[in-house]
């Protein structure tokens, strides 16, 4: 069974520093994709950015990156500059191809504040 | 283009009754799932489906039920509600042939049982 896990429940950060939430995650799949979900207080779920398991490269979309370590299984979001708006419940996510419909497996989230 | 919609947004029930939530995409999208999020869980899925007519259990399908009779719809039904099933619920869509595989998201439902 596939699993994702955020050990961090909360983490904080001063506006304009740089903070970074953890992921882990456990399948013997050997492709799979892994995302960075932000859900705000409006609850809506958004995409933050996304890292296919067979690119080396860490995906970067602006301010946002990954740290993806294959052999340790390790998905860490770096936010660089933090804004207020990034204020938010954080999740880490995965698709494993085992075959048939590829559930997305949630970890259980990281609440970042922002202060000023 | 409103993407996925959601009704109601806030539903309060007692306990034994039923409702329907409801859902819908306006992207052709083949597959749709449910989604329930219950605070130190995330989002656990409850069903699902891969096209009109099928539907296929998920993480937590136990007192609900969907079903799928055209490609924009898939609303979720609970049939007697119960004070565990109080959680924020959230209905996704996909393209069966994405590369990305990004699920776009409805804005959510926050049920309360009393």
């Amino acid at each position: 069974a596939q699993t994702v896990t955020q050990s961090q429940p909360e983490m904080s950060v001063q506006e304009a520093e740089t903070v970074t939430l953890s992921c882990t995650y456990d399948t013997s799949e050997s492709d799979y994709y892994l995302f960075w979900y932000k859900q705000p207080p409006s609850r809506q779920m958004i995409l933050v950015i996304r890292q296919e398991a067979y690119k080396q490269q860490n995906a970067t979309e602006n301010r946002f990156s990954v740290n993806f370590q294959k052999a340790a299984k390790s998905f860490s979001l770096k936010i660089s500059d933090s804004q207020l708006g990034d204020a938010a419940m954080y999740f880490c996510a995965g698709v494993f191809f085992s075959g048939g419909y590829n559930k997305l497996i949630f970890g259980a989230g990281t609440r970042l504040a922002v202060h000023p | 283009n409103a993407g996925v919609t959601q009704t109601p947004k806030f539903q309060v029930l007692k306990t034994g009754q039923s409702m329907t939530l409801q859902c819908a995409q306006d992207m052709n999208h083949e597959y749709m799932s449910w989604y329930r999020q219950d605070p130190g869980m995330g989002l656990r899925l409850i069903h699902y489906s891969v096209g009109a007519g099928i539907t296929d259990q998920g993480e937590v399908p136990n007192g609900y039920n969907v079903s799928r009779s055209t490609t924009e719809d898939f609303p979720l039904r609970l049939l007697s509600a119960a004070p565990s099933q109080t959680s924020v619920y959230f209905c996704a869509s996909r393209n069966r042939d994405s590369s990305s595989y990004e699920q776009y998201f409805g804005p959510g439902t926050r049920l309360t049982v009393t």
